[in-house]
């Protein structure tokens, strides 16, 4: 199986910071890597698909990078409403996975 | 307008069986994959089970194997999940799930809203 590696696994940032979130896999899954934004009690929202698709309706100041076994989600100015976990996710290979996630928390 | 409405979860003793559905509006259901996930209170999330858009190919976890049936009825826009031999570790919030398609530029996946499976005596 994949292993996804997220860190930090929290992290505490004010409203306007950058903040970044890396994923590292335990193979190379080419860019078949998306993050996900998941507030409580609520399904998971998908940010990124192949690693830098932003999807529809997602703000800019979210983007991802990277390839191989190398992510990062990246907020480029941080909202009071980013307040979520954060889960990236691999669909290279069966068995699909997910890093255990990263709980952001606003200062 | 996408929508992808889940039912049948519920309390269910160990050792019994749910069958999950989860009916899909707003696009051409029988033109994409779909997989089911899963989350455990507290816990990450879980990816269970996938089907293609025919239903000919079929991956499951292996905590489900043998044990869960991922089916789907593209004439109605269904997608179900039968849970059988279910164990206190099948507790969780159940998710059907279309993967991100890009079309025209834009690029969408689209959950259901989960439905609870509370697996206790």
């Amino acid at each position: 199986d994949i292993q996804l590696t997220q860190s930090p696994s929290s992290l505490s940032a004010s409203v306007g910071d950058r903040v970044t979130i890396t994923c590292r896999a335990s193979q190379g899954i080419n860019n078949f890597l998306a993050w996900f934004q998941q507030k409580p009690g609520k399904a998971p929202k998908s940010l990124i698909s192949a690693a830098s698709t932003l999807q529809s309706g997602v703000p800019s100041r979210f983007s991802g990078s990277g390839s191989g076994t190398e992510f990062t989600l990246t907020i480029s100015s941080l909202q009071s409403e980013d307040l979520a976990t954060y889960y990236c996710h691999q669909y290279h290979s069966y068995p699909y996975t997910f890093g255990q996630g990263t709980k952001l928390e606003i200062k | 307008e996408v929508q992808m409405l889940q039912s049948g979860g519920g309390l269910v003793k160990p050792g019994g069986s749910l069958r999950l559905s989860c009916e899909v509006s707003g696009f051409t259901f029988r033109n994409y994959i779909m997989n089911w996930f899963r989350q455990a209170p507290g816990k990450g999330l879980e990816w269970v089970s996938f089907i293609s858009h025919s239903g000919s190919s079929i991956y499951y976890a292996d905590s489900v194997k043998g044990r869960f049936t991922v089916s789907r009825d593209n004439a109605n826009n269904l997608l179900f999940l039968q849970m059988n031999s279910l164990t206190a570790e099948d507790t969780a919030v159940y998710y059907c799930a279309r993967p991100s398609y890009c079309d025209a530029g834009s690029c969408n996946a689209y959950w259901g809203q989960g439905v609870l499976v509370t697996v206790s005596s």
